[in-house]
């Protein structure tokens, strides 16, 4: 089945803490994403990569990181979180350049206290 | 810079009724392309349309048609004879193809159906 996989998908974190949120995609897509989505804010996009070692910050890239190693990963850093990193988190891959439809997957919401 | 706006926040219809969402945006490229996704109460994000901006031919899938007008910059998003099922939080998007694929959601439209 053709599908876009975060882990974890919920996460509560204290200020500070590094962690990771895993994205994968098992369609060979070229373009792959991170977006934020907060109340009245809609989905704000992070960072994307168009291919492998291929990436470029988003409107909202402060306090995040992120690698793209291989074309199915996507992993999205977070350094030291601070509480308005407090978000639900989308990623998603597309076939080749954002022209193309997204496919997205899951969300993971994410607490730092 | 790209901007969308959907200056409707919160929508109510009783069921049947047709609805129309609005989409604004701006954007300085020639090439551009324009995306609907659906929200539904579960979470995810569905895709629902994607035009291109030389391609202003107007779409209509089943219940749901598309209104794009250049002169405009105006993505519009009808449903005719809503269901309970269309209840969700619908997003437009746009990404300019000038070198960089940035895409800028709308704040999205929240759609509630009431049978």
């Amino acid at each position: 089945e053709a599908q876009v996989t975060q882990n974890p998908r919920y996460l509560i974190t204290v200020t500070g803490k590094k962690l990771t949120v895993t994205c994968s995609q098992n369609m060979n897509h070229e373009y792959m994403s991170w977006y934020r989505q907060d109340p009245g804010l809609g989905l704000r996009q992070i960072y994307y990569s168009m291919n492998v070692e291929v990436t470029d910050k988003g409107d909202v890239p402060e306090g995040y990181k992120v690698s793209r190693k291989e074309k199915r990963n996507f992993p999205l850093i977070l350094e030291s979180p601070s509480p308005n990193q407090t978000s639900l988190y989308f990623c998603a891959s597309s076939l080749s350049l954002a022209s193309y439809e997204q496919y997205f997957g899951p969300g993971t919401r994410l607490t730092v206290t | 810079a790209q901007k969308v706006t959907q200056a409707q926040t919160e929508i109510s219809v009783v069921e049947k009724e047709d609805v129309t969402l609005d989409c604004v945006y701006e954007t300085r490229d020639t090439t551009y392309y324009l995306f609907w996704y659906k929200q539904p109460p579960s979470g995810e994000l569905v895709f629902l349309i994607r035009r291109n901006s030389f391609d202003e031919q107007n779409e209509i899938s089943g219940r749901y048609s598309w209104n794009f007008q250049k002169s405009t910059s105006s993505f519009n998003f009808t449903i005719t004879a809503s269901q309970v099922v269309d209840s969700a939080v619908y997003f437009c998007a746009l990404e300019t193809s000038g070198g960089y694929q940035k895409v800028t959601f709308g704040t999205g439209t929240k759609l509630q159906v009431i049978p």
